[in-house]
């Protein structure tokens, strides 16, 4: 049962463009969401986090948007650079989940010049 | 660097056999978490473990085992492995029990069963 979903296994886009990801998520115990990101050979590294309380948190290029109702959120990288080419994971847990991260199946960001 | 130890990187075995993979958290941190990544899919969770004590369970299957030492370094250890077990198996910490902020993750160790 994936409880969080990323229908989008890849995206290419231009250097200096904006990069859009999207996750669906279907339990509305949710109330935390993550994106992590990883390079290859390396272990995922946390990206920027929301909480359910908010409907966008901003972090210099990076912005994560939620929409409870839709149980949608995106992650949004403005300007892309070569060095966001990584896989971009969604992760979501409860508060009485003790830390138990429900991750998508990752979306490829391939950044050209 | 995370932080997060885990060895072996890769490991190679045939089916049947039983391997035990090793985490050691980041200084401080008392949670440990397992996950599973298998081909083109997402991490998985296995289970987690709090200053000792298993505190969630994921879709562990039975064959697999896991436990968290005084010195908070933990171990899974994976049995009568099947072609199926062929994974990418993370470890990941964190300071407390409840998610208030991200795991850090390991680089993760490559287990290939023929």
């Amino acid at each position: 049962d994936q409880q969080v979903k990323q229908n989008s296994p890849s995206l290419s886009v231009q250097e200096g463009r904006i990069s859009i990801l999207n996750c669906d998520y279907t339990n509305s115990m949710f109330d935390y969401f993550l994106w992590y990101k990883k390079y290859p050979a390396e272990g995922p590294t946390f990206l920027i986090s929301i909480s359910s309380i908010k409907d966008k948190n901003e972090d210099g290029r990076f912005t994560v948007f939620l929409n409870k109702s839709a149980k949608h959120l995106s992650l949004h990288i403005v300007p892309s650079q070569p060095g966001d080419s990584a896989v971009y994971f969604c992760a979501a847990s409860a508060t009485d989940s003790w830390g138990k991260l429900q991750f998508g199946a990752g979306t490829q960001v391939v950044v050209t010049p | 660097d995370s932080g997060v130890t885990q060895t072996p990187k890769h490991l190679i075995t045939a089916t049947g056999q039983r391997v035990t993979l090793r985490c050691s958290p980041r200084s401080g941190d008392l949670s440990v978490y397992w996950y599973q990544q298998s081909l083109d899919q997402g991490l998985q969770f296995l289970i987690q473990y709090y200053n000792g004590e298993e505190r969630a369970k994921g879709n562990i299957l039975e064959r697999f085992s896991a436990q968290q030492f005084p010195d908070l370094h933990s171990e899974l250890n994976l049995s009568s492995l099947e072609l199926g077990d062929s994974a990418l198996y993370f470890c990941a910490s964190s300071v407390q029990g409840a998610l208030t902020g991200e795991l850090f993750f390991g680089e993760g160790s490559r287990l290939t069963v023929l």
